[in-house]
């Protein structure tokens, strides 16, 4: 099932605005990392954020986590036509005995700039 | 670096039919998994391997099989496909020490 869901679903807006998309989680987890996805590409990893953090940065990228709300949101200031993508939210959980940690995955915000 | 590669880009297939999809990552990275990619569902854990010889079931495990007999190639294999499998599957790697997954470019799978 589903650990991460972001929010909202789509969000279109113009080039040199900041898009922010947000992802909330079910259960306690290790760390959250955001995933971009060009259309017909595969997934590339943007940034992690360990649970004992509460934001990160890099380059353009901001990301904020709220372990008492889990939830953490990403931000992407000045936008560009190339950050148009897909973007998901991925939680990995503390390993249960004899497991091992994977990634789950949300459903994605599917994010326009317009030039 | 190739990084992670995955054949055959595009496949059909008849209902019953068999195929493997091949996934290859040249990275020496110990954790290898399969996901599924469906309209409005993201991406989905089918199978994982933590090492050559270590295979586990993800969330959606039923009609796949995998095998993990090198360290480089983790091939998922369809046993007798059904339209409810058709999809994009990624593959993906990890390295034991770290946590950023590296996604193959996916195939694109119909069964019809």
């Amino acid at each position: 099932s589903q650990q991460g869901e972001e929010d909202p679903q789509a969000l279109s807006i113009q080039e040199g605005e900041n898009a922010t998309m947000n992802c909330s989680y079910k259960t306690s987890i290790n760390n959250l990392q955001w995933y971009r996805q060009n259309s017909g590409r595969g997934l590339v990893h943007l940034i992690l954020i360990r649970s004992n953090e509460r934001e990160k940065h890099s380059g353009r990228l901001r990301v904020t986590l709220d372990t008492s709300k889990k939830s953490s949101s990403l931000l992407i200031t000045a936008s560009r036509a190339a950050d148009t993508a897909s973007y998901f939210c991925a939680t990995a959980s503390p390993v249960t005995q004899g497991g091992s940690e994977k990634l789950v995955f949300g459903k994605g915000t599917k994010l326009t700039v317009n030039p | 670096n190739a990084g992670v590669t995955q054949t055959p880009k595009f496949q059909v297939l008849k209902t019953g039919q068999s195929m493997t999809l091949q996934c290859a990552q040249d990275m020496n990275h110990e954790y290898m998994s399969w996901y599924r990619q469906d309209p409005g569902m993201g991406l989905r854990l089918i199978h994982y391997s933590v090492g050559a010889g270590i295979t586990d079931q993800g969330e959606v495990p039923n009609g796949y099989n995998v095998s993990r007999s090198t360290t480089e190639d983790f091939p998922l294999r369809l046993l007798s496909a059904a339209p409810s499998q058709t999809s994009v599957y990624f593959c993906a790697s990890r390295s034991g020490q770290g946590y950023e997954q590296y996604f193959g470019p996916g195939t694109r799978l119909t069964v019809t």
